[in-house]
């Protein structure tokens, strides 16, 4: 399978508790993206990076939330001391940025918290 | 927040009919996008139109652009009981160069067999 890929795929964890999600993107892509997306609603960026550079964080993003993409390849998202209303589904996606064109964005199958 | 809002927020309709669905944004656009969302599954990339295109084609879907109005509708042609899922426009500001994503809130569309 040559798409993106997101582990684990669900995760139950207790408010207060540190959850990290790993993304794979399609290898050949040079930005990756996460979203966030809760029931009912479209996702929400968080943030992006083009190789290892972490170039746009939204303001969702919150100082419990830490994403890296240490080799430009994979990433990790972190949320320290998780709070309930951190339950959603956290999507990655990836897409191939050349000379000023903007390509579609793949996304993986999503991460989805489940915070008690 | 989101920028798009999807018009219907709900479509039910018989297989072989047409569905459409209408966009709406706020600000500026690289580009826009439909995606589509089968139930608690990851979004699958649909089409890709450019903010200097009116029209673009693949298959049963066709999508216009009106940058002049800011809106967007997705046709699905023909419809079958496989197209039932979410589906969600987002558009690219044009100035991050289209680098993140604005979503609409969805139009979920039921087509009954």
């Amino acid at each position: 399978d040559t798409g993106v890929s997101q582990n684990p795929r669900h995760k139950i964890t207790k408010r207060g508790q540190n959850v990290t999600f790993r993304c794979d993107p399609i290898s050949e892509h040079n930005r990756l993206y996460w979203y966030r997306q809760t029931l009912g609603q479209g996702p929400e960026f968080l943030t992006y990076f083009q190789n290892e550079a972490q170039l746009e964080k939204s303001r969702l993003l919150s100082d419990r939330f830490s994403a890296e993409r240490p080799k430009g390849s994979f990433s990790t998202l972190e949320i320290q001391r998780t709070e309930q209303g951190d339950s959603a589904m956290y999507l990655c996606a990836s897409s191939l940025f050349r000379s000023q064109v903007y390509n579609e964005q793949f996304f993986g199958p999503g991460t989805r918290l489940t915070v008690l | 927040s989101q920028q798009g809002e999807e018009d219907p927020q709900a479509l039910s309709i018989q297989e072989g009919e047409n569905a459409t669905m209408n966009c709406s944004y706020k600000t500026s656009i690289n580009n826009l996008q439909w995606y589509r969302q089968n139930s608690g599954r990851g979004l699958v990339h649909l089409i890709l139109i450019r903010s200097n295109e009116r029209e673009k084609h693949s298959g049963r879907l066709r999508v216009t652009l009106d940058t002049s109005k800011k809106s967007s509708s997705l046709l699905i042609t023909a419809s079958r009981a496989a197209d039932t899922a979410s589906y969600f426009c987002a558009t690219g500001r044009l100035q991050n160069a289209g680098n993140m994503l604005t979503f609409g809130g969805g139009t979920r569309l039921m087509v009954k067999p």
